[in-house]
């Protein structure tokens, strides 16, 4: 069955980085757009990036372009997330979801938490 | 950036009764919207795509309506396990930056 599974997670200061991944099996990965998308504690649903399929195309949120990078390796199938200058903004649990093109996120991982805290 | 708004933002319901979730887009987005069923401590869950297609798995008695700005997402007779926040997300601008609505809460009455 179609699974993604995220890690990376973790506590760190303002200003600084960390690298989230996203293992995924079950289906062919390499067919796929994939995307993160982010819950501050408490709150709604916020898309942050996707990355395409065949080119590795990426798009931004507003909120993030500039300091986070998504990429991926279809050699292991596993996606990531390059998160750097990190704000206590930025506090949230990060999904990564199978995406239909760039459109609706149809299979989630349970997520990983990111704290930004001095 | 298209806004998505939901209404109401918590609804209180009684099991087997009839449930009608809104939400409207700030500018027409066709039939490109998407509705997410989020229970607590876990990943939301794709229920409705292209506005009224169900997603694999999901009960009959979910269903999606609406276009333009317009959806509605009913749920025919709430079950137990329908107690959840409910989100809607727009899928059609260019650039591809998807947005959410707020959440409707559906709580036991």
């Amino acid at each position: 069955q179609v699974q993604v599974v995220e890690s990376g997670g973790g506590l760190v200061k303002p200003g600084g980085s960390l690298r989230l991944s996203c293992a995924a099996s079950g289906f062919t990965f390499s067919d796929y757009f994939m995307s993160w998308i982010r819950q501050a504690p408490g709150k709604g649903l916020e898309w942050v990036s996707h990355i395409s399929s065949f080119d590795s195309t990426e798009y931004y949120s507003d909120s993030v372009e500039g300091r986070f990078t998504i990429s991926r390796d279809n050699a292991k199938n596993t996606l990531y997330l390059q998160m750097n200058s990190l704000r206590a903004e930025d506090t949230a649990v990060y999904y990564c979801a199978r995406t239909i093109k760039t459109y609706y996120f149809d299979h989630w991982g349970q997520g990983a938490l990111v704290t930004v805290s001095s | 950036e298209i806004v998505m708004t939901q209404s109401p933002a918590t609804l209180s319901v009684s099991p087997r009764e009839r449930v009608t979730l809104s939400c409207r887009a700030s500018q027409s987005i066709s039939n490109d919207l998407a509705w997410y069923q989020q229970k607590p401590g876990q990943a939301p869950r794709l229920l409705i795509y292209d506005a009224f297609a169900r997603a694999a798995g999901v009960p009959a008695r979910f269903s999606g309506s609406g276009s333009g700005t317009e959806f509605t997402l009913t749920i025919s007779s709430l079950q137990s396990e329908d107690f959840a926040i409910y989100y809607c997300q727009q899928y059609n601008n260019w650039p591809p930056r998807r947005t959410f609505g707020q959440g409707t809460k559906v709580e036991i009455k």
